[in-house]
């Protein structure tokens, strides 16, 4: 089945830095999310972007889906960024769509 | 609507007991799914409802786990003679019709099995 893998696997920053987190992917897909776990375990929804460069506020995202792989910025980093981010492709499944996620990348901001 | 509500937060049970977790997906979505995510992974998907039928389970839901979705609103997950592998976050998911943008989660359940 398809692979996600995310680098780096953890990230050590002062606030104010900005970071770029990476996503490689083994076959083409139709679509692509970014997630934020917070040290609650919930997980929110960032980005769906199949390909293209998307922004919200201090995060943005771009996926090339030719090349297999989708970046994640984050500017100005705040302690709230702190958390664990994943990223998922989406495989087919009778009409839903089945995420498989990587093993995340571990943020941590320092004040 | 206050999105995905999942029941209990947390669950400690004995090796070998039986546990039920409840999950309330968003009233409009017609799709629910579970995951499970052990510590230090990514989640995992687990099965997949569309509306009350279930139509994909991975690998690794053994004979041990079950699902349901009665009447196609909520769900329950139940694990019997429970192991201490099963020690994991039960996360549910819904989302509306087939595009994939709009895929929310709930908070999980944790399992902790002694």
């Amino acid at each position: 089945g398809i692979q996600v893998e995310q680098s780096p696997p953890d990230l050590i920053l002062q606030e104010g830095a900005n970071s770029t987190l990476r996503c490689n992917f083994s076959d083409s897909v139709n679509n692509l999310q970014w997630f934020h776990q917070n040290p609650w375990g919930q997980l929110i929804n960032l980005f769906y972007i199949p390909s293209g460069t998307k922004q919200n506020g201090r995060l943005s995202a771009t996926t090339v889906a030719t090349e297999r792989y989708s970046l994640l910025y984050i500017s100005s980093s705040q302690t709230t960024d702190s958390g664990v981010y994943f990223c998922a492709v989406v495989a087919l499944i009778q009409g839903a769509q089945k995420l498989v996620f990587g093993q995340g990348t571990r943020l941590t901001i320092n004040p | 609507d206050t999105g995905v509500s999942q029941d209990p937060r947390h669950k400690i049970t004995k090796r070998g007991q039986n546990v039920t977790f409840r999950c309330d997906p968003i009233s409009e979505h017609n799709r629910l799914y579970w995951y499970r995510q052990t510590l230090g992974q990514g989640p995992e998907f687990l099965t997949y409802f569309q509306n009350e039928a279930q139509l994909e389970k991975s690998r690794l839901l053994s004979d041990r786990f079950s699902a349901e979705r009665p009447k196609g609103s909520f769900s329950t997950l139940e694990i019997q003679r429970t192991e201490q592998g099963d020690s994991a976050m039960y996360l549910c998911a819904s989302s509306l019709g087939g595009t994939g943008a709009g895929y929310t989660f709930g908070s999980g359940t944790r399992l902790t099995v002694v």
